[in-house]
């Protein structure tokens, strides 16, 4: 069965703080996203990457960065962490070459104090 | 950018009823994909239909495409307490490369039993 996991459903930081967010899947998927969700928004794509070590830059980039260094790990990063940054962080993955299912994580809910 | 757009924003029917949400897109698409999420949870995908199908039924649901208008209905037959969520369309643009996927901002549905 398909699972991507993400390592926190709830974190708390404080303002200037450097956040990690862990998405791992276990498809060997190429494709993996992130995505924030805010009410009235919907879902944004912050970034996303179709292979090891390559990355690719959404929507909403800015204030984000990722890492991918195995095929099965993709980190999304705040450097300083800003209130603005509060919201639901969801993780996908999918298969190369293929603008098909896409399957999610459960989410995580992060608030920036 | 936001490319698809779900109609109604919130709909309440009663067990049994039959419940029809609206998608409209902007650009060319490659697929149009319907993903549910439940409160607080991740998405999980519920159908894909390809740019040259008009028509495409699972179990319950059944999604229409007409890209000559650039819109697609879920509809959702004799619905259960179960099938309350959010339902969002969203769309894989044509083109090539593996970028996301466009999301709307989702139709919350409420089952009244």
């Amino acid at each position: 069965d398909v699972k991507v996991t993400q390592s926190s459903r709830y974190l708390v930081k404080r303002t200037g703080e450097k956040v990690f967010l862990e998405c791992v899947q276990d498809m060997d998927h190429e494709n993996m996203f992130w995505y924030r969700q805010d009410p009235g928004l919907g879902l944004r794509l912050i970034y996303f990457s179709y292979d090891v070590k390559m990355k690719e830059k959404g929507d909403i980039p800015e204030g984000y960065s990722v890492s991918r260094e195995k095929k099965e790990r993709f980190s999304l990063i705040l450097e300083s962490a800003s209130t603005n940054q509060t919201s639901m962080y969801l993780c996908a993955s999918s298969l190369q070459r293929e603008r098909g299912t896409q399957y999610f994580g459960p989410g995580t809910r992060l608030t920036v104090l | 950018s936001q490319q698809g757009e779900e109609d109604p924003q919130a709909l309440s029917i009663q067990e049994g009823e039959n419940a029809t949400m609206n998608c409209s897109y902007k650009t060319s698409i490659n697929n149009l994909q319907w993903y549910r999420q439940n409160s607080g949870r991740g998405l999980v995908h519920l159908i894909l239909i390809r740019s040259n199908e008009r028509e495409k039924h699972s179990g319950r649901l059944r999604v229409t495409l007409d890209t000559s208008k650039k819109s697609s209905s879920l509809l959702i037959t004799a619905s259960r307490a179960a099938d309350t969520a959010s339902y969002f369309c969203a769309t894989a643009n044509s083109g090539g490369g593996a970028d996301g996927l466009t999301f709307g901002k989702g139709t919350h549905l409420i089952i009244q039993p």
